[in-house]
């Protein structure tokens, strides 16, 4: 079970928003710990989409967008595309600086 | 460009051991603080290990403190994770990946390298 809960899944037609969330508690994101997201495409190395809740790495398309608001954090992604198919996580750091990783969401583009 | 290879994963038995061998380069190794993640077999992401840039500040999951040990060497621009007393729950792709200056991200990651504890 993972410390920092998301939903297995989440889906949308090309075009469409769609957000997943990720859900921590006091000891993490609540404690004001930046959250990050990373893109997994299927059998490859975890991508950096999304550091310091809302920033993008450069190359990251502005499609991509993160926020943070108390124990909770999101990820949007508009204009969704085919190649967007992939597994997402987010991560954020606990009181004892222990990394900590939400369970992942697959995303399926329909 | 900012390379991370990791070796040394392979086939070993319950309580024996394995040391992983991450080499960066396109980089200044020394600047940045590293990370071990995991992967198990169709599972999520598991942070394993952290350690500062200096080796002044090193951090573990529970699921591993006291049988794992990162280590790095600056001048062989190299990240070690050290795992003794393996289990079958450790088998897993294990990726080192570099922190992003004063954000704690992981930025750049290595393709991985497969661990697998069975007898």
């Amino acid at each position: 079970q993972s410390v920092l809960t998301q939903p297995p899944s989440v889906s949308g037609a090309p075009g469409q928003r769609v957000t997943i969330s990720c859900t921590g508690s006091s000891s993490n994101i609540g404690a004001g710990y930046d959250v990050h997201w990373y893109q997994q495409l299927p059998g490859t190395a975890p991508k950096l989409l999304i550091y310091g809740n809302s920033n993008r790495p450069s190359g990251v398309p502005d499609r991509f967008s993160g926020s943070k608001s108390g124990t909770s954090a999101s990820l949007a992604i508009t204009g969704l595309q085919a190649e967007d198919e992939a597994d997402y996580y987010c991560q954020s750091y606990d009181s004892s600086l222990r990394g900590v990783f939400g369970g992942g969401t697959k995303l399926t583009v329909l | 460009e900012v390379q991370l290879v990791e070796s040394g994963g392979g086939l070993v038995k319950p309580g024996g051991s394995l040391r992983l061998s991450c080499a960066a380069s396109g980089f200044t190794f020394s600047s940045y603080s590293m990370n071990w993640v995991r992967q198990a077999p169709g599972k999520g992401l598991e942070w394993v290990s952290s350690i500062s840039s200096s080796s002044s500040y090193i951090y573990y999951a529970d699921s591993v403190k006291g049988r794992f040990t990162i280590s790095r060497d600056n001048a062989k621009n190299s990240l070690y994770l050290q795992m003794n007393s393996l289990r079958a729950e450790d088998t897993a792709v294990y990726y080192c990946a570099r922190e992003r200056m004063a954000t704690m991200a992981n930025d750049y990651w290595g393709q991985g390298t497969l661990v697998t504890v069975s007898s």
